[in-house]
């Protein structure tokens, strides 16, 4: 299976703060890569796939990138509802699929 | 607007069986594949298996293969997981997925609210 590490597992940041999680895959996935958003007691929430495509309905302060196997979810401007955990996912080989092992975000 | 609605989970003693249900609504059911997902409380996300729209494909995580066993009934928009032979370690909420793919773009679209299944004796 192919391993994604994400960092940090945890950061406190600021509402209004730019937040920066990164998902390194240790093989290429080409751009095979989504992020999700999960909120205590709910089901994870799509917010980008492919990289950068922003599902219908995340607000644009959602973006990713990428540089060879390093993935970067960036959250400009956090709002109070961005305060969640996030995970990416790997679907190059789907199926299977991998996911990180989740980025909290919390309130400094 | 797509459904997508779990049943099936309890409290199971070690060894013993379950089988989860997952009603589909909101969009044609046999045109898409579908997944479960798990999380084992206070963990990350686990993919436990595939199926493909027509059920001719079916794929599981090393650590259930052999025990759980995935179906569909797509005249009843039905997706299901038959777990046998729990363990301790298979405690978890587990989510119906299903995926959405354009060309070989895939990701995991829209998620049931989950269903929890506790193995302890």
């Amino acid at each position: 299976d192919i391993q994604l590490t994400q960092s940090p597992s945890f950061l406190a940041a600021s509402v209004g703060d730019r937040v920066t999680i990164t998902c390194r895959a240790r093989q290429d996935i080409s751009s095979y890569l989504a992020w999700y958003q999960q909120k205590p007691g709910k089901a994870p929430k799509l917010l980008i796939y492919s990289t950068s495509s922003l599902q219908s309905g995340v607000p644009s302060r959602f973006s990713g990138t990428k540089s060879g196997t390093e993935f970067t979810l960036t959250i400009n401007g956090l709002q109070p509802e961005d305060f969640a955990t996030y995970y990416c996912q790997q679907l190059s080989s789907y199926p299977p699929v991998t996911f990180g092992g989740g980025t909290k975000v919390e309130i400094k | 607007e797509v459904q997508l609605v779990e049943s099936g989970g309890g409290l199971v003693q070690p060894g013993g069986s379950l089988r989860l249900s997952c009603a589909a609504s909101g969009f044609t059911f046999s045109s898409f594949s579908m997944n479960w997902v798990r999380q084992a409380p206070g963990k990350g996300l686990q993919w436990v298996s595939y199926i493909s729209g027509r059920s001719t494909s079916k794929y599981y995580a090393d650590s259930v293969e052999g025990r759980f066993t995935i179906s569909r009934d797509n005249a009843m928009n039905s997706l299901y997981l038959q777990m046998n032979s729990l363990r301790d370690e298979d405690t978890a909420v587990y989510y119906c997925v299903r995926d959405w793919c354009s060309d070989t773009n895939c990701r995991f679209d829209s998620w049931g609210q989950g269903t929890l299944v506790t193995v302890s004796s």
